[in-house]
């Protein structure tokens, strides 16, 4: 089974700042996908950006970035140049690789409560 | 093209009485996934489907719960008979699957309120 760790419930940071969010999680997979989701207000659940454990490069979604270390099983979300919009849980979440095709349960973490000050 | 579609958007019941939840997923889609939100729990995965098929319904929590997926592009989650520690924001998400695997969509959940 896996776990998803988020050890940060909550961060507060000024508009425009950076701020780097927190994920790790422990597996015996080595093929799987990561995620983090943003949940706002409205409780949608909304995408923000995807990673392949397979590809050593780092996702990229415009102001949002991870830096993913396999090795050490750790997976932050950078959010640069921060908006009053970025206010939202946001969720980390993974998901293993079916070998032959098909698609998997994902396993989310805790999340973080991310909070953008005017 | 639409998402993921959930209904109701929130539904209030009393304790004792049976409770269904539907999902339509997006069009072409062939995976389905139910989720709980709860905020002792966070979000947990109860069920999913492949091509209609149940795969892993291990995250039901007990008989009371069942869900189904007649066709591709409708699924029901029922629980009977409801109870109060069944409140909860209800999840449906579905995936393109296949050989490369994508992205789960989610619907804007179903808020279940069990007096």
């Amino acid at each position: 089974a896996q776990t998803v760790t988020q050890s940060q419930p909550e961060m507060s940071v000024q508009e425009a700042e950076t701020v780097t969010l927190s994920c790790t999680y422990d597996t015996s997979e080595n093929n799987y996908y990561l995620f983090w989701y943003k949940q706002p207000p409205s409780r949608q659940m909304i995408l923000v950006i995807r990673q392949e454990a397979y590809k050593q490069q780092n996702a990229t979604e415009n102001r949002f970035s991870v830096n993913f270390q396999k090795a050490a099983k750790s997976f932050s979300l950078k959010i640069s140049d921060s908006q009053l919009g970025d206010t939202a849980m946001y969720f980390c979440a993974f998901m293993k690789h079916r070998a032959g095709g098909g698609a998997d349960g994902l396993t989310f973490g805790k999340g973080t409560h991310l909070i953008i000050q005017p | 093209d639409a998402g993921v579609i959930q209904s109701p958007r929130h539904e209030v019941t009393e304790m004792g009485q049976e409770v269904t939840l539907r999902c339509k997923p997006i069009s072409g889609h062939n995976s389905l996934f139910w989720y709980r939100q709860t905020m002792m729990r966070g979000l947990e995965l109860l069920i999913y489907f492949n091509n209609n098929v149940p795969i892993d319904d291990s995250g039901m929590p007990e008989d009371r719960f069942s869900a189904k997926m007649p066709n591709a592009s409708f699924s029901t989650l029922k629980i009977q008979p409801s109870e109060p520690r069944d409140s909860a924001v209800y999840f449906c998400a579905s995936i393109s699957g296949g050989a490369v695997t994508d992205t789960q969509y989610f619907g804007p959940g179903t808020r279940l309120t069990v007096l």
